[in-house]
This record gives C-alpha cells, sequence and structure tokens, in this order.
C-alpha cells in the first residue's frame, strides 16, 4: 500500500539559509500534519491542513510557513534557519473522518551547520 | 487540551523477559489512544490503536495494550520480548484530529 513519502530524506544546510520539506500523502487523505522531533524529544506537531486550509497550529516559529496544495502534498517552508532548527521533520497524513488515526512519512533529518 | 504522560524514560529488559511500557493520559472528551514505535533513525510505525470497542487492543510485533478509563492509562506490553525490539516508544492520544505525544520510553532489550 501506498504510504506518506517525504522528501528529501536529508538536507544540509547553513545558518539563515532556507529549506522547503515536501510531504506527499496517501492517496485520498486529505489531511496533512507537520512535527518537528528534535535529538532526544518527542515529537512536537508544528500545523496541519485540511482540504488546503490551515486546520490546527501548534509550536511552529514565525519563521516557517506550510501550505497545502490543490493535489493535497504540503510543503513546509523554513528561512532564516538556526542551529536549533536541526531536527527529524515529520509529515503524517489522514482522512477525515478515519477515526483520527495519523499515517507518518519516513521523515527528513535537517542538519543546520 | 490533552496531555500524555509516559512514566518511564527507559526501561532495560533481558530478551524473553515480559515488559510494560506505561502510559497515562488526561483529557476532557473520548480520545483515540496510539502507541507508536521509532527504530533508530527512523520514522514512526504505528503498533496498535484505541479508538472505541474491547479494551484489550493486540498490535503488530505480539504487543498488547490495555484501555482503561477509569486509570485513564492505556499501558503497553509484551509477554516475552526480542532483541529487536530495541528501540523508543511513544504514547499518543489524539482529540478532534490533534495529536500529542508523550515524551517516549526507550526500551532495551539485552541478550
Amino acid at each position: 500500500a501506498a504510504g506518506v513519502i517525504q522528501s528529501p530524506r536529508h538536507l544540509i544546510k547553513e545558518k539563515r539559509e532556507t529549506a522547503t520539506l515536501k510531504c506527499y500523502p496517501i492517496p485520498r487523505h486529505d489531511t496533512v500534519y507537520w512535527y518537528q522531533q528534535g535529538p532526544g524529544q518527542d515529537p512536537q506537531f508544528l500545523i496541519s491542513f485540511y482540504e488546503k486550509m490551515q486546520s490546527d497550529k501548534g509550536s511552529i516559529p514565525d519563521r516557517f510557513s506550510a501550505q497545502q496544495f490543490s493535489d493535497y502534498h504540503s510543503e513546509l517552508n523554513m528561512s532564516s534557519l538556526e542551529l536549533g532548527d536541526s531536527a527529524l521533520y515529520f509529515c503524517a497524513s489522514s482522512l477525515e473522518g478515519g477515526g483520527d488515526e495519523q499515517f507518518f512519512g519516513p521523515g527528513t533529518r535537517l542538519t543546520v551547520l | 487540551a490533552q496531555s500524555v504522560t509516559q512514566l518511564d524514560s527507559q526501561v532495560p529488559v533481558f530478551e524473553e523477559a515480559p515488559v510494560e511500557l506505561r502510559c497515562n493520559y488526561s483529557s476532557s472528551v473520548s480520545v483515540y489512544l496510539f502507541w507508536y514505535v521509532q527504530y533508530p533513525n527512523q520514522g514512526l510505525q504505528l503498533l496498535l490503536k484505541y479508538l472505541s470497542g474491547s479494551t484489550l487492543v493486540k498490535g503488530i510485533n505480539g504487543f498488547e495494550a490495555e484501555f482503561n478509563k477509569s486509570q485513564t492509562s492505556f499501558h503497553l506490553r509484551k509477554p516475552s520480548v526480542h532483541i529487536s525490539d530495541t528501540a523508543e516508544y511513544f504514547c499518543a492520544v489524539s482529540e478532534d484530529n490533534d495529536m500529542r505525544f508523550g515524551a517516549g520510553t526507550r526500551l532495551t532489550v539485552k541478550p
């Protein structure tokens, strides 16, 4: 079965650079979530989208923005990167009315030097 | 808002021993509960979930969990662990599609 796809899987950036992470949800899933997992930490919810509209917002810094496109894929844009942004970024998708189960992608490991 | 507490940050056990990873949650409404496993340098894999119905939930890899509403707990158990079960385990609670994770429990299985 198709799973959530994230690209790139690994990304190395320098401070103050920008980065764009992409997420392709499971076909027919209409909701996308972004999480940030720092080293040794639990995943922290950043933001979610339902039907291309922002549905919920968590601890996402103002330097980050995200959107969901007409094909339901989502992009997380990160600007003015800081060392502390180094983390594993997970995308998850779900189907509205699907019992709250979120299906997670493999993650993008971002390293900021 | 809902929250999750995983009472043990690390659980070392010997191979073939039973294990229980504890999880307590708080919420003002009905919730859905999940256990995820994360192997080193990998993503989150769903072990099992409780949405409704039977309070004893069976998952993959021989794991099971029991939903206890009165104690607001959802402890994960396995009767006999393998070396390959060494990983980080996250309990999560979802309310209206808002999912919150516990801090994680590192299970280390020793030979």
